[in-house]
């Protein structure tokens, strides 16, 4: 079945650099874009980002732009979520997510758990 | 980006009851739109894509219409375990949005 498992989260200071992994089985990883979703403490969710299948075309959340950064690594099933210089307003579940559907009829299908980021001093 | 709003933001329900919720965007996504169900302190699911098919293993008293700006969610004879909040998710835009989120309680 398909499983996704973030890591990477922990408490961090303000102005440092974080990088999330997600781990992907189940299903063939290089077939599908993967989308990072957080989740403040007692908030919504918000959208950050999404990479396609092969990597090259990413978008972000207009908010997100020029501190985050998703990559993946098909060869390791990985994606990936970097950000820098945090801020205590980065602080939130951080979720993996897949992409499924099709490019014309979208929809994100299976989730992670997710994990944390305290952004404090 | 496109904006998603919500509507009521929290409803108190009874077990058997009906309950509607509405998602508005900011300009016409057609029917690029998705329902997802959250419980505290697990990830998202999916119950409808597309505006109004349902997912695979969703019960059957959960659907959606709509198409343009304008989206109804309906759950119909509310079970004990439908106690969670809800969001609606446009896909249009290539910067996807959720709404801002439904709480549906116990009355």
């Amino acid at each position: 079945q398909v499983q996704l498992a973030e890591s990477g989260g922990g408490v961090v200071q303000p102005g440092t650099s974080l990088r999330l992994s997600c781990a992907a089985s189940g299903f063939i990883f290089s077939h599908y874009g993967m989308h990072w979703v957080r989740q403040a403490p007692g908030k919504g969710l918000e959208w950050v980002a999404v990479i396609w299948y092969d990597g090259i075309t990413k978008f972000y959340a207009d908010s997100m732009r020029g501190r985050f950064t998703i990559s993946r690594d098909n060869s390791r099933n990985t994606v990936y979520l970097e950000i820098n210089n945090l801020r205590t307003e980065d602080t939130a579940v951080y979720f993996c997510a897949r992409w499924g559907g099709s490019a014309i009829v979208e929809k994100i299908d299976h989730w992670g758990q997710g994990t944390l980021v305290i952004v404090s001093s | 980006d496109i904006q998603m709003t919500q509507s009521p933001s929290s409803l108190s329900a009874s077990v058997g009851d009906r309950v509607v919720i509405t998602c508005q965007a900011t300009e016409d996504i057609t029917h690029h739109l998705n329902w997802y169900q959250q419980k505290p302190g697990k990830a998202p699911k999916l119950l409808i894509y597309d505006a109004s098919n349902l997912e695979a293993g969703v019960p059957s008293r959960f659907s959606g219409s709509g198409s343009g700006t304008d989206f109804v969610f309906t759950i119909n004879n509310l079970q004990p375990e439908d106690f969670a909040t809800y969001y609606c998710q446009q896909y249009d835009n290539l910067r996807r949005t959720f709404g801002p989120g439904t709480r549906v309680d116990i009355k």
